[in-house]
């Protein structure tokens, strides 16, 4: 069955660079959309964007100027930077197959990722 | 971008009744592409209506999703122990999709 698998560092420092990469089993990364989606401690949902397997993507205009998102298609993993962060970006990060038009069947299990001096 | 409006905030049922839950969008959706999620403390949210009113595999037919343009309803007929929870809806009709706040079911 499809898993989804969330690793990266779990403290970051504010103004650096927030990494989580999403690795896939079950599935090839090569010909779907996959996104990925947090969510703040007791809060909702935001989609922060969705990258193809070709390493084509689509980031929320609200996280735009900061993201940039990879495939490896070697490793069947997607990858998130966010960079210049601030406390306002701790949350858990999920990674989920589906692009901008779909819903979410498979998800990862999360990762919290606190941002702190 | 679409926002998504649910009500009401929080739900207090005993088990055995009926949740109704509503999803308001500040804009039509195209194609009712709308989903309703659970999301139980720690874990992901799990996916259950897509289209408004299909089920994902494996879900009990006591949940049930309806509705059209603006106003979508969500409904679990009979509350078992295991169905409270935190409820979300989606729209991925326009990008970026977007989420509801969230709808608690709590027990009574």
């Amino acid at each position: 069955q499809v898993q989804l698998q969330e690793s990266g560092p779990r403290l970051v420092k504010p103004s650096e660079t927030l990494s989580v990469t999403c690795t896939v089993s079950g599935d090839s990364i090569s010909t779907k959309y996959w996104s990925w989606i947090r969510q703040p401690a007791g809060k909702g949902l935001e989609w922060i964007g969705r990258v193809h397997g070709s390493d084509n993507t689509i980031y929320n205009p609200s996280l735009k100027s900061r993201v940039t998102m990879s495939v490896d298609t070697s490793k069947n993993q997607f990858s998130l930077r966010l960079n210049s962060v601030t406390a306002a970006d701790t949350a858990v990060y999920y990674c989920a197959r589906g692009g901008g038009g779909s819903y979410y069947e498979y998800w990862g299990q999360g990762t919290l990722v606190t941002v702190s001096s | 971008e679409i926002v998504l409006t649910q009500s009401p905030g929080s739900l207090s049922l005993s088990p055995g009744e009926r949740a109704t839950l509503s999803c308001r969008a500040s804009q039509s959706i195209a194609g009712s592409y709308l989903a309703w999620y659970q999301q139980k403390p720690g874990q992901a949210p799990r996916l259950l209506i897509y289209g408004a009113s299909s089920r994902a595999t494996g879900i009990p037919d006591r949940f049930s999703g309806s509705g059209s343009g603006t106003d979508f309803t969500f409904t679990i007929s009979r509350l078992e122990p295991e169905d409270f929870a935190v409820y979300y809806c989606q729209q991925y009709g326009s990008t970026p999709p977007t989420f509801g706040q969230g709808t608690k079911v709590e027990i009574k």
